[in-house]
């Protein structure tokens, strides 16, 4: 089952901040969070474990809230080169299942100057 | 380091005719992955290798796509017939994940555009 992203589209002025949620209806094992400029790759931002970890690269991070089965993306001071298609990818089984990742469909981040 | 490979970039074909899609994963990723991701959505998993086995082919419609990956290294995606609504981004990702390990970070290709008329 798809995990829902919300919201669907934001956009920014370079500096700001934002947060993009992922959710699901089901256990989580794992987030994985992407992000996909026009034409390109995704490209692996990070991944967060089951068990509430946080974590941060530069000024993105995430949080992998267990009980509500939600994970945030963080993005703070956001810059130009930040614009990009956010995806979410989540794992629900973990153990003999790892790996598999069911995605969400999207949201689309537009930063300005 | 090289990223994941993928040829070719574009593709156009008509409705019927079949197609191939090549991935060379990075070297020593024993996981490699074809997703299809279709205008405006998220990419949706088709198949999965663990070196040479196919783990999980689940959502591969078998009646017109097969795939393959010989010597667990290199992979192919065939699709015969094509149809239109088979129009779309094929990518092809690939990762190193042991049992221990568990879930590690997937490295995708840039794509293969393909439409169908």
């Amino acid at each position: 089952q798809q995990p829902v992203q919300s919201p669907q589209a934001v956009i920014l002025r370079e500096g700001e901040d934002a947060v993009i949620n992922c959710s699901s209806s089901k256990a989580l094992y794992s987030v994985h969070w992407y992000r996909q400029k026009h034409g390109e790759a995704p490209v692996f931002l990070m991944i967060l474990l089951k068990g509430g970890e946080q974590k941060g690269h530069d000024k993105i991070s995430a949080s992998f809230n267990e009980k509500k089965q939600q994970s945030s993306l963080y993005l703070t001071a956001s810059q130009l080169s930040y614009s990009g298609t956010y995806f979410c990818g989540t794992d629900y089984a973990g153990g003999t299942s790892y790996g598999k990742l069911t995605f969400g469909q999207g949201t689309i981040l537009t930063v300005h100057p | 380091e090289a990223g994941v490979v993928q040829s070719p970039r574009y593709k156009i074909i008509e409705k019927k005719q079949p197609v191939a899609f090549w991935c060379n994963p990075i070297s020593g990723h024993n996981t490699l992955y074809w997703y299809l991701q279709n205008l405006g959505q998220g990419p949706e998993l088709l198949i999965r290798y663990e070196n040479e086995e196919a783990v999980d082919d689940s959502q591969l419609p078998k009646d017109r796509f097969s795939a393959e990956r010989l010597k667990g290294v290199d992979s192919t995606l065939k699709i015969q017939p094509a149809e239109l609504g088979d129009s779309a981004v094929y990518l092809c990702a690939s990762s190193v994940t042991t049992r221990t390990s568990g879930n590690n970070e997937q490295f995708f290709g840039p794509g293969t555009r393909l439409t169908v008329l």
